[in-house]
């Protein structure tokens, strides 16, 4: 079975901070596909970034950067300078082949989120 | 905006009672997704359609049944309504979703909010 993990359930810091949000992911599968997601208070998911598990390259783009780190199972997700705006819940996400059960894929396993509160 | 609309925004209505939620994907995407946001639960997968055929499915309860028409729209019915069904229910849509895909990414609908009272 495929599993999120976000551990942090809330993360309050002074604008301009940066900060980390963690992501450990657990896959039998070897290729997946790693998403961010952000939930405004207005309520919509909008769709951050997506990585597959064969490029561990990491990304930034902006104010934001993703570490994805295979042997530790962890895709990060960074944002620097933080903003106001920033305050969100994140949720975290895989998505696998189905390798071990007839090929296709599910649908997206989601961590139960981080509520990040940027204060001014 | 992501291009997935969703209707009703809102909806109160009785236990016992039957719904339908309405999808339209974004235009040229083949995949529809169907999704609950609960407090217990968070964000759960229920089952998913690629051109009008069920293609995955998730966490879907007997009394939930949904499906995908020739215009690619979806609807998601719930029926024999509980207090516990009450959460936001989201759609999402991608391009593809054939076999051997999940490299897709899906973008979500502003979700249908349930109340069961």
């Amino acid at each position: 079975a495929q599993k999120v993990t976000q551990a942090q359930t809330e993360i309050s810091v002074v604008e301009k901070e940066d900060v980390t949000l963690d992501c450990v992911y657990e896959t039998r599968d070897t290729t997946y596909y790693l998403f961010w997601y952000k939930q405004p208070p207005s309520g919509e998911l909008v769709f951050l970034i997506r990585r597959n598990s064969f490029d561990e390259q990491n990304e930034i783009s902006g104010r934001y950067s993703w570490n994805f780190q295979k042997s530790t199972s962890s895709f990060n997700f960074t944002i620097t300078a933080s903003q106001v705006v920033d305050s969100a819940v994140y949720f975290c996400a895989l998505r696998t082949r189905r390798e071990h059960s007839g090929g296709g894929a599910d649908g997206l396993t989601f961590g139960k989120g981080t509520h990040l509160i940027i204060q001014p | 905006d992501s291009g997935v609309t969703q209707t009703p925004k809102h909806l109160i209505t009785a236990t016992g009672q039957r719904v339908t939620l309405r999808c339209s994907p974004r235009s040229g995407d083949l995949s529809v997704y169907w999704y609950q946001q609960s407090l217990d639960q968070g964000l759960q997968f229920l089952i998913q359609y690629y051109n009008g055929e069920e293609r995955a499915k998730g966490n879907i309860l007997e009394r939930f049944s949904a499906q995908q028409f020739p215009d690619l729209h979806s609807e998601l019915n719930l029926s024999s309504l509980e207090l516990g069904d009450s959460a936001l229910y989201f759609c999402a849509s991608s391009v593809g979703g054939a076999s051997g895909g999940g490299q897709e990414t899906q973008y979500f609908g502003p979700g249908t909010r349930l109340l069961v009272l």
